[in-house]
């Protein structure tokens, strides 16, 4: 089946620094890579979606300069928030899309907590 | 965009019992219709969907229903066990095919 991994699984940082997380395919080559976040008790809200080799496409009120994705290869996407502060406290999750299925099944990674002091 | 509305928020169940949980979408051109369930802490797992060509889908204790017409889709889960404790959401794909979440429904079940 479809598995998509998360690196790190979770992650302690300092207000203000930067955060990259790692966002893989493993056993498929997957040309768009969505991301969310989710809050305690919250559903999953999209911030991004990722397309290999271009720019990615942001939702409504998600900042671009705050949230950096970058999908180089059509196994890697990566989110890094930068200057990161407590309110940026979440869950973040990422899926894929597997070419040849229907266009519409999403496979989830495993997400990556992330903690700002 | 679409608005997906999820009821209820939380659902207690007796072992053995129904659980039915009910969605609400807006854009008349969603096409596909999942239903996530996901533990604490852990990633939501896709455990049945639905495309719009069709009314009902089952898969052993799970089904899903879905009306077009008054765009509604409901997930059943019968026999109930206390390894179905978790959130639920449903979902549906906006114009764009991005999927967009209800709210989630905290269901628990009690031996």
């Amino acid at each position: 089946g479809a598995v998509v991994s998360q690196h790190p699984s979770w992650v302690i940082c300092k207000s203000g620094t930067s955060v990259k997380i790692e966002c893989r395919s493993l056993d498929f080559q997957a040309t768009t890579m969505f991301w969310y976040r989710q809050f305690p008790k919250q559903s999953l809200m999209l911030m991004a979606t990722s397309n290999e080799g271009s720019k990615a496409t942001y939702e409504q009120g998600v900042e671009k300069d705050k949230f950096l994705i970058n999908h180089a290869s059509l196994t890697l996407s990566t989110l890094t928030v930068t200057s990161a502060h407590p309110e940026d406290s979440s869950f973040y999750i990422c899926s894929a899309r597997v070419p040849g299925e229907s266009t519409d099944t999403q496979y989830f990674g495993p997400g990556t907590r992330l903690t700002v002091l | 965009g679409e608005n997906v509305e999820q009821h209820p928020s939380t659902l207690s169940v007796q072992e053995g019992d129904s659980a039915v949980i009910k969605c609400t979408y807006s854009d008349s051109a969603s096409n596909y219709f999942p239903w996530y369930k996901q533990e604490l802490g852990k990633r939501p797992q896709l455990i049945i969907d639905i495309r719009s060509n069709v009314g009902e889908k089952k898969d052993q204790r799970i089904a899903v229903t879905l009306n077009k017409t008054a765009k509604h889709f409901s997930l059943h889960i019968t026999e109930t066990q206390p390894e179905d404790s978790a959130v639920y959401f449903c979902a549906a794909t906006d114009s764009w095919g991005k999927l967009q979440f209800g709210a989630g429904t905290q269901v628990v079940v009690t031996p």
